[in-house]
């Protein structure tokens, strides 16, 4: 158990909908990041917060967004969802804020399905 | 785009067996990091490497850190049924600083 909690796990829905993908990091971490994992590509870096703030962009659609609100929980939203956005989304926390020194810890991932 | 390389992309290995996964950038890189992901779970932290030339064991596994800082291993000895998963290797990107994953290295383990 890495500490970081993800909800849901598994989420269907339709062409053009919306949802959202809710992340708690461990206790102690204020930066959260997001991935997205496809087979094609891999795990794709979309953007990190830390303490609030958003610190990193990445590979993120402009109908995606994110933030994170004072308690550190992470929300990512998606949004016209299409086909291709079906994907396991990853969350991970992390102590530090910045560049890439330190561990990631992931949660368990959201996977989406867009049918 | 991809700023690591890794390579395999699959492998079969005979349980028992040795193997190595690798992982080269194009830059030079200031860390690399690697992580195992098992079927159905979620990328677990395994040994970050900084140094040039550096080399970690953790037991069965090897880690090491080429004298450019451009490529990376992972050696794994006498390869168990738990061995299974796909190791992936990160660097920071160097556009966004933030780690980016190569494909990954799936691993079969053959009993």
């Amino acid at each position: 158990d890495s500490g970081v909690t993800q909800t849901p796990k598994h989420l269907i829905t339709a062409t053009g909908q919306r949802v959202t993908l809710r992340c708690s990091p461990r206790s102690g971490d204020l930066s959260v990041y997001w991935y997205q994992q496809s087979l094609d590509q891999g795990l794709q870096f979309l953007i990190q917060y830390y303490n609030g703030e958003e610190r990193a962009k990445g590979n993120i659609l402009e109908r995606f967004s994110a933030q994170q609100f004072p308690d550190l929980h992470s929300e990512l939203n998606l949004s016209s969802l299409e086909l291709g956005d079906s994907a396991l989304y990853f969350c991970a926390s992390s102590v530090e804020g910045g560049g890439t020194t330190g561990e990631l810890f992931f949660g368990e991932g959201s996977r989406l399905t867009v049918l | 785009g991809q700023q690591v390389m890794q390579i395999p992309q699959y492998q079969h290995v005979q349980e028992g067996e040795d193997f190595t996964t690798y992982c080269n950038s194009s830059t030079t890189l200031s860390n690399i990091q690697w992580y195992k992901q098992r079927p159905g779970g979620h990328p677990v932290f395994l040994i970050q490497l900084v140094k040039s030339g550096e080399v970690k064991k953790q037991k069965r596994l090897t880690f090491q850190f080429g004298e450019a800082k451009k490529n990376s291993s992972l050696h794994i000895t006498a390869t168990q049924t738990t061995d299974v998963g796909t190791y992936f290797c990160a660097g920071p990107h160097s556009g966004n600083n933030r780690l980016a994953f190569g494909k990954g290295n799936q691993v079969v383990v053959i009993p």
